[in-house]
């Protein structure tokens, strides 16, 4: 079954300093899809990062990349240099089934509550 | 462009009534999603839509549940009779159909169930 997990419920990190936010999954398509969402007190899920099953390199996007390895079926974010604003949760993610096929599910982690300390 | 919107952004209703939440998607976004997320854990898919038709709606609590996206362009979910249980942020979420993992949310409602 198709199964996301992240087992830092919370992490406390000094400003400029980079961290790492632990991704587990679990499937048995050989085909899916892995992402990353920040979700600040306000609410909002914002989309940080995307890797395909199927993509050799680890994705970057500015401050952010994704540690893929695939064997262990993990897929942990790394942010360089982390600001006082990069405070907020966390959540890995995952799709299941072909890419840009509207039949795709997606499933969330618990979450990894981030916090910077100036 | 415009994200997301949602509205109300806050609910609080007693148990046993019954509440609606809207959602307009970004413009051209063919796929909404709406999800549930209780305090505390990730969000939970609740129904997808294609255009106004529906792709999975496999973890909809269909006795109390209902969505519908009429046109295919906005949303609303409705709960009733709401039960304690349901007190979460319900998140609505679109994306291109051909982009499909890449979904851009609205702020949320957060509902209280009293």
């Amino acid at each position: 079954a198709q199964k996301i997990t992240q087992t830092q419920p919370g992490m406390f990190v000094q400003e400029k300093e980079a961290v790492t936010l632990d991704c587990t999954y679990d499937t048995s398509d050989q085909s899916y899809g892995l992402f990353w969402y920040k979700q600040p007190s306000s609410g909002e899920m914002i989309f940080l990062i995307y890797q395909g099953s199927y993509d050799e390199q680890n994705a970057t996007e500015g401050r952010y990349s994704l540690n893929f390895q695939k064997a262990r079926k993990s897929a942990n974010l790394v942010i360089s240099a982390s600001q006082l604003g990069d405070s907020a949760m966390y959540f890995c993610a995952m799709r299941e089934g072909r890419r840009y096929s509207s039949a795709s599910k997606i499933i969330f982690g618990s979450g990894t509550r981030l916090s910077i300390r100036p | 462009e415009a994200g997301v919107a949602q509205s109300p952004r806050y609910k609080i209703i007693e148990k046993r009534q019954s509440v609606a939440f809207w959602c307009n998607p970004i413009s051209g976004h063919a796929t909404l999603y709406w999800y549930q997320q209780i305090l505390g854990q990730g969000p939970k898919l609740l129904i997808q839509f294609q255009n106004n038709g529906v792709v999975d709606d496999s973890q909809l609590p269909k006795d109390r549940f209902s969505a519908e996206r009429l046109k295919g362009v906005d949303s609303t979910l409705k709960i009733q009779p709401a039960k304690l249980e349901d007190s979460a942020v319900y998140l609505c979420a679109s994306s291109l159909a051909l982009v499909g993992y890449e979904q851009y949310f609205g702020p949320g409602t957060r509902l209280t169930v009293t």
